[in-house]
């Protein structure tokens, strides 16, 4: 098993801008989850998922969107890039909503300059 | 909104001596657990401590929880400069599912 897989390692984007972030997971997770991390402030929940077709808002929703077509894939995608997205970001699955072991992707560090 | 907070934000210390780290969150938990990331790098799992336990062993690791002071210590003995990282504790407490993260302590290992 590939585990947790995230796409691209590292990124730099231009104010307006948008882009899609990749992660996928092979291990027939249902729940699904983005968080970002910055500096000093731990990582933070973006968006989440309980399976195929079904997404909710986390703690720092604004700025991004997600889907949730494959119980695979969970992208998540910056409709028009800000300075304030710079961070670093963490896909993470577990077997369902609930599970006390997530597991993390390798990050996407992006710059939005 | 943060549950953990790691005590000290930053730790030196040298090859061979221990390092604790403590972690305090804010609401009632079921588990809570320790991570380790290497600069640049994902997270990785180090260990889990139920809401029941009071302390256990992995390795070279020891952490030990207090639920009546909403606290948790990660004791790391004996290290090495390969523990050179940041080490995080996360919570159970999400609504959403999530693990909430503490801001994390920095670790340097000198050899």
């Amino acid at each position: 098993n590939a585990g947790v897989t995230q796409t691209p390692k590292f990124q730099v984007l231009k104010t307006g801008q948008s882009m899609t972030l990749q992660c996928a997971q092979d291990m027939n997770h249902e729940y699904m989850s983005w968080y970002r991390q910055d500096p000093g402030m731990g990582l933070r929940l973006i968006h989440y998922s309980v399976g195929a077709g079904i997404t909710d808002q986390g703690e720092v929703p604004n700025g991004y969107n997600v889907s949730r077509s494959t119980t695979e894939d969970f992208p998540l995608r910056l409709l028009s890039a800000a300075p304030s997205q710079t961070s670093v970001y963490f896909c993470a699955s577990s077997y369902s909503l609930g599970s006390v072991e997530q597991y993390f992707g390798p990050g996407t560090r992006l710059t939005v300059t | 909104s943060q549950q953990g907070e790691e005590d000290p934000q930053a730790l030196s210390i040298q090859e061979g001596e221990n390092a604790t780290m403590n972690c305090s969150y804010k609401t009632s938990i079921n588990n809570l657990q320790w991570y380790r990331q290497n600069s640049g790098r994902g997270l990785v799992h180090l260990i889990l401590i139920r809401s029941n336990e009071r302390e256990k062993h992995s390795g070279r690791l020891r952490v030990t929880l207090d639920t009546s002071k909403k606290s948790s210590s990660l004791l790391i003995t004996a290290s090495r400069a390969a523990d050179t990282a940041s080490y995080f504790c996360a919570t159970d407490g999400g609504s959403q599912g999530n693990l909430i993260f503490g801001k994390g302590t920095k670790l340097s290992v000198k050899p």
